[in-house]
């Protein structure tokens, strides 16, 4: 069974840009989070889509969006790039909520 | 809110030995918490779990203890090896924002 699938796994972005990044969560898994990795920061949840729908959203600006397809597949975007948007970005899938999150290699995303 | 802390940023230990990583909890709510393993440039990679109504569970090599009466996790590794060398986070599950919270991670070193 193939796990997290996540493209591109490297982006050099320049400030004011914008970027899309996808996630391919593994097969029957419905529910996809997105987390923000910086070294100041950590681990932090953007948001979390099952079904299409957005359920939940952390403390990003508007500029952080995403959607789900019908397939489960998930992109998150970022408008208008800023030098602190650098990071590397997570994806987890899981099969119901409160249960194991099985995450992809991520996306690292450099804004000069 | 949730919030998950580890103890100890950096852990040595000697090839062979016993390692014992330690988080602590906010939350009381929480019922369900994993820990991950994350080697670099890669994705967190699930370890273990373990729901609230357990105190102790067993994986292979690993062990997560739960107290609840304190909020404190413990993620044992026996006879540690090279290839642990990583570093491990706790994650805690956030019901009301249906996300993981994660500690800020300890670094274990295995020397040779």
């Amino acid at each position: 069974k193939a796990g997290v699938t996540q493209t591109p796994r490297y982006l050099i972005k320049t400030r004011g840009q914008q970027v899309t990044l996808s996630c391919s969560p593994i097969s029957g898994h419905r529910s996809v989070s997105w987390y923000q990795q910086t070294p100041g920061q950590g681990l932090q949840f953007l948001f979390e889509y099952f079904s299409e729908t957005q359920r939940n959203k952390g403390n990003f600006p508007g500029r952080f969006s995403g959607r789900q397809f019908s397939n489960s597949r998930s992109e998150m975007n970022v408008s208008t790039l800023e030098l602190g948007d650098s990071a590397l970005y997570l994806c987890a899938s899981s099969g119901t909520e409160g249960t194991e999150a099985f995450f992809g290699q991520g996306t690292r995303l450099t804004v000069v | 809110g949730e919030s998950v802390g580890l103890h100890l940023p950096t852990l040595s230990v000697q090839e062979g030995d016993n390692s014992i990583i330690n988080c602590a909890y906010s939350n009381s709510a929480s019922d369900y918490f994993i820990w991950y393993k994350q080697e670099s440039g890669k994705g967190p990679q699930f370890i273990i779990d373990i729901r609230s109504n357990m105190d102790k569970r067993q994986g292979q090599r690993v062990t997560v203890l739960l107290n609840k009466t304190v909020k404190h996790l413990s993620l044992q590794i026996a006879a540690t090896q090279p290839g642990d060398s990583a570093v491990y986070f706790c994650a805690g599950w956030d019901t009301g924002r249906r996300a993981l919270t994660f500690g800020s991670g300890t670094r274990l070193q295995v020397q040779p």
